[in-house]
């Protein structure tokens, strides 16, 4: 019953390094999302996608790109790292996009320096 | 563009007291309205949901009521425990949005 799994917990970058966050569901939900949380900030929501092969920017994808080769996977990719993007990122995922709920992963939390 | 305010944290109480975490929105159209919750090192899980107007969510003793009048969403629990101790997130979704709109969390602390 894993749910959304994402890996690595933690991860610690230099200012200009490159990292691939991991996110895997098992529930064949089509839509996926990535959010970052900054402290008292909320979730932004970073890129989604509404099945295999198709992916769209949300509100701050500057920075960032992801893949949908198929349906269980969806990483997040950080060209470049800044210390802006130091954050705590969440994938979610849902069944659809307006009533079903989102289950989220327990997060990857990233310091860039 | 949409929006959703929460009223700041932390929220001290102490336990069996009467909780009230307000939550209001800013949106054209008929969203619908969420709380979640996130225990410390994990990630956000629904609490409850409202669909439409005057419809009310529960679920754990939680409830709030969707009311358009007020644009308002606040969740109530009528005897807190230690365990409901966590940061509480208002959210609202409308049909064709890209994803969830957050309001920024309240941090809820439970006093024994």
């Amino acid at each position: 019953n894993a749910g959304v799994t994402q890996t690595p917990k933690f991860r610690i970058l230099k200012i200009g390094q490159s990292m691939t966050l991991q996110c895997t569901q098992d529930m064949n939900h089509n839509y996926m999302y990535w959010y970052r949380q900054d402290p008292g900030m909320g979730l932004k929501l970073i890129y989604y996608s509404v099945g295999a092969g198709i992916t769209d920017k949300g509100e701050v994808p500057n920075g960032y790109n992801v893949s949908r080769s198929t349906t269980e996977d969806f990483p997040l990719r950080l060209e470049l790292a800044a210390p802006s993007q130091t954050s705590v990122y969440f994938c979610a995922s849902s069944s659809d996009r307006v009533n079903s709920p989102l289950h989220f992963g327990n997060g990857t939390r990233l310091t860039v320096t | 563009g949409d929006s959703v305010t929460q009223m700041e944290g932390p929220v001290t109480l102490s336990e069996e007291a009467f909780l009230t975490i307000n939550c209001t929105y800013t949106a054209t159209g008929y969203p619908s309205l969420f709380w979640y919750v996130q225990y410390p090192g994990e990630g956000l899980q629904l609490l409850l949901k409202a669909t439409k107007a005057d419809d009310k969510g529960s679920n754990k003793g939680f409830e709030a009521t969707y009311r358009k009048e007020t644009t308002s969403f606040h969740l109530e629990k009528g005897s807190v425990q230690v365990s409901d101790s966590a940061v509480y997130f208002c959210a609202l979704i409308k049909t064709g949005a890209d994803g969830l709109t957050f309001g920024k969390g309240t941090h809820l602390i439970i006093q024994p």
